[in-house]
C-alpha cells in the first residue's frame, strides 16, 4: 500500500531536549516536505527536498533541521525545542516537484507538545 | 508573496444542503490550484485540482473552477452528506517554484 508514515504520532517533551520525527515514503517519490499546522494559520511549510541531498527552506524554517540521505526518508530534527514549536506536524511527498499540478501525499501527522 | 484566503468556518449545514466554500488567491505567474480535505485525526488528502484557467476539477460530487479573472477557486457540492464533515484546505503551487501555500482551512459540519 502506497503511504507516508511518520513516527512518533504523539510526543510530549521538555524545552531543549533534542528530538527527531521520522518520515518515510514507499512510493519512490523525489519530493518531500514538512509542514506544521496551527489553529487559525493553516499549514505552513517548514522545509522541502527535491531529491537526495537537495533541501531548501520553506516559510517557517527557524528552529528546525532536515536531512535527505536516502530517497525514502526525510527526518525533521528539533535540536533545542521550545514551547512555540508545539504543533501538529505533517510530512508529505510527491512524485516530482509541486509545479504543474503535482499533488502531494500526506502522512497521518505527529502531535508534538513542548513544555 | 503567494497567499490563499478562505472563508472562515465553521460552516454548519443540514444534510442535502448546497455547499460553497470560497477561496481566493494571490500568486505570481500561473499557479496550480488544489483542494485538500482533512478528516478527523487524519492527514490531508487531495480532493481535486486544476492547473490552468477555466479548468474544472471534480471528485466525489465536489467541483471547483479555476477563475483567473477573479483569482478564485471556490469549492461547491450540490448535496452534502454527514460523511463530508471535515476540514477543507485550498492551496496553490506557483509554476517554477516548489513551495505550496495553503489557506487556513474551513471546517464543515454536516448535521443529519
Amino acid at each position: 500500500e502506497a503511504q507516508v508514515t511518520q513516527n512518533p504520532r504523539y510526543l510530549i517533551t521538555v524545552t531543549g531536549k533534542k528530538l527527531t520525527v521520522t518520515c518515510s515514503q514507499n512510493m519512490n517519490h523525489e519530493y518531500m516536505s514538512w509542514y506544521r499546522q496551527d489553529p487559525g494559520l493553516g499549514l505552513r511549510q517548514i522545509y522541502y527536498s527535491m531529491n537526495v541531498e537537495v533541501t531548501d527552506k520553506g516559510d517557517v524554517p527557524e528552529g528546525y533541521k532536515v536531512s535527505r540521505k536516502e530517497k525514502r526518508n526525510f527526518p525533521l530534527i528539533l535540536e533545542s525545542p521550545s514551547p512555540n514549536q508545539t504543533s501538529l506536524y505533517f510530512c508529505a511527498s510527491s512524485l516530482t516537484g509541486t509545479s504543474g499540478g503535482i499533488s502531494q501525499y500526506f502522512g497521518p501527522g505527529t502531535r508534538l507538545t513542548v513544555t | 508573496g503567494d497567499s490563499v484566503t478562505q472563508m472562515e468556518g465553521p460552516v454548519t449545514l443540514s444534510e442535502e444542503a448546497f455547499l460553497t466554500i470560497n477561496c481566493t488567491y494571490t500568486a505570481t505567474g500561473y499557479p496550480s490550484l488544489f483542494w485538500y480535505v482533512q478528516y478527523p485525526g487524519e492527514g490531508l488528502q487531495l480532493l481535486l485540482k486544476a492547473t490552468k484557467a477555466d479548468d474544472k476539477g471534480s471528485n466525489k460530487g465536489f467541483e471547483a473552477t479555476y477563475r483567473k479573472e477573479t483569482t478564485s477557486f471556490h469549492l461547491e457540492k450540490g448535496s452534502v452528506q454527514v460523511s463530508d464533515s471535515a476540514v477543507y484546505f485550498c492551496a496553490l503551487s506557483s509554476g517554477g517554484y516548489q513551495k505550496v501555500t495553503f489557506g487556513t482551512g474551513t471546517k464543515l459540519q454536516v448535521i443529519p
